[in-house]
């Protein structure tokens, strides 16, 4: 797509349900990221894949979060048994290539709301 | 310490003014960025910087490898200007950025 395209939007869920988010990364792009921002706060990095494989799964908070991405293409982030201090905005991007050193796509994120 | 740090964390300008952003960082990396997110959340790549300096309509970013510090000007600022200024950085050879806490700029009348 001409884009990093993130669904949804916006995503109210209850204490202890399970979200899965979305991201359709720009097509050709091998690495695909994704990040947290919470209210106030500044950009955390939660995973990194390079095709389908994820070589940096070191900002994962916990086991309750989890990612997949399929067909060198479109990634889900899961999170289980949600928490309040999971709100936050989850932001996608994209690159050519990983490694550093090659501009980032970033999708407009999903505002994950937990009540 | 942050390993990127930024300055100032709030920046409120007039109109015309000449704005300076300044990014310090304390490990070696590969390239640094300077990102804009506005309200509502959206981020955009303004530049991706590995030496010397980039220029883009009205931006001008620079960097000194050797004193791990970059800036990002803004000519003749304008209030669609006012956003979120992020800088990040691939630290080493790593994918993923780290970034700074940003510098919030407001441009008024």
């Amino acid at each position: 797509g001409a884009g990093v395209s993130q669904s949804p939007s916006n995503k109210v869920t209850e204490k202890g349900k399970d979200v899965e988010l979305r991201c359709d990364p720009i097509s050709g792009h091998t690495a695909l990221y994704w990040y947290r921002q919470r209210l106030g706060q500044g950009l955390e990095f939660l995973i990194y894949f390079q095709g389908n494989s994820a070589p940096d799964k070191s900002g994962l908070p916990s086991d309750r979060f989890s990612a997949e991405r399929t067909g060198e293409s479109v990634s889900t982030l899961t999170i289980q048994r949600t928490q309040q201090e999971d709100s936050a905005v989850y932001l996608c991007a994209s690159s050519l290539q990983g490694g550093g050193g090659y501009g980032y796509t970033f999708g407009s994120g999903t505002r994950l709301t937990v009540v | 310490k942050n390993e990127v740090e930024q300055s100032p964390q709030n920046l409120t300008a007039q109109e015309g003014e000449f704005i300076t952003i300044n990014c310090s960082y304390s490990v070696g990396i590969s390239a640094l960025h300077w990102l804009q997110q506005h309200p509502g959340g959206g981020i955009v790549s303004l530049f991706m910087l590995s030496s010397g300096k980039k220029k883009h309509g009205r931006l001008i970013a620079t960097i000194n490898i050797q004193e791990k510090h970059s800036s990002l000007h803004i000519t003749a600022s304008h209030p669609r200007d006012s956003a979120v200024y992020i800088c990040a950085v691939n630290t080493g050879t790593a994918s993923k950025l780290t970034f700074g806490t940003g510098t919030r700029l407001q441009v008024t009348l």
